[in-house]
């Protein structure tokens, strides 16, 4: 299996802060890698997919890069609403595998 | 818009056999195009790919689950069904039916069902 290992596991910024998560595969994975955000009691929601693909109604404050095995996840300009949990999940083989996540607070 | 619902009972003795439902509306489960997934997640806890079944009948699981899983269409009824055998403990968890678009992005997810395993 794929492992996805993502940091930090926390992360408590103020709003309007640049917020970067990375996520590292074990294994070259292209840019097959999405970005999921998850409030408390709810379903995880798609913000990113193939690497860096905005999602249709998704803010443009949300972006995804990387390729091969290094990825980042930005939100660049944090605001109050976007606190929750943020999971990367890679689609390049079976079985898909998600990050540890990483839980988003405002400070 | 595609919607997904799951159900099923909320509390499964070890070692029985958990069963849940996904009904799908706004769309067709019989579909050259997406690929319909469980994914659960223990509370606290991050995410588990179970499985998935695309044309109603090729599906994938988990080798993590050890051929406990099995998933299935019923087109009749536009619904989606997971079978987990020999449940324990640690198969208590959320589980999500969700849809997936494209090379491997999951877009639709149900609102999820509580499953706990407990005698």
């Amino acid at each position: 299996d794929i492992q996805m290992t993502q940091s930090p596991s926390s992360l408590s910024a103020s709003v309007g802060d640049r917020v970067t998560i990375t996520c590292q595969a074990s294994q070259d994975i292209s840019n097959y890698i999405n970005w999921y955000q998850q409030k408390p009691g709810k379903a995880p929601k798609l913000l990113i997919y193939d690497g860096s693909n905005l999602e249709t109604g998704v803010p443009s404050r949300f972006s995804g890069s990387g390729s091969g095995t290094h990825f980042t996840f930005t939100i660049s300009s944090l605001q109050p609403e976007d606190i929750a949990t943020y999971y990367c999940q890679h689609c390049d083989s079976l079985p898909y595998t998600f990050g540890q996540g990483t839980k988003l607070e405002i400070k | 818009q595609v919607q997904l619902q799951e159900s099923g009972p909320g509390l499964v003795k070890p070692s029985q056999t958990l069963s849940l439902t996904c009904t799908v509306s706004g769309g067709s489960v019989h579909t050259d195009v997406y690929f319909w997934n469980w994914i659960r997640q223990p509370a606290g806890r991050g995410l588990e790919w179970i499985g998935r079944i695309y044309r109603s009948v090729t599906t994938n699981y988990n080798p993590s689950l050890q051929s406990r899983a099995t998933i299935s269409v019923d087109s009749s009824k536009n619904q989606v069904s997971l079978r987990l055998t020999s449940v324990t403990a640690a198969d208590t968890a959320v589980y999500y039916c969700v849809r997936k678009r494209g090379r491997g992005s999951f877009d639709s997810w149900g609102r999820g069902t509580q499953v706990t395993v407990s005698s």
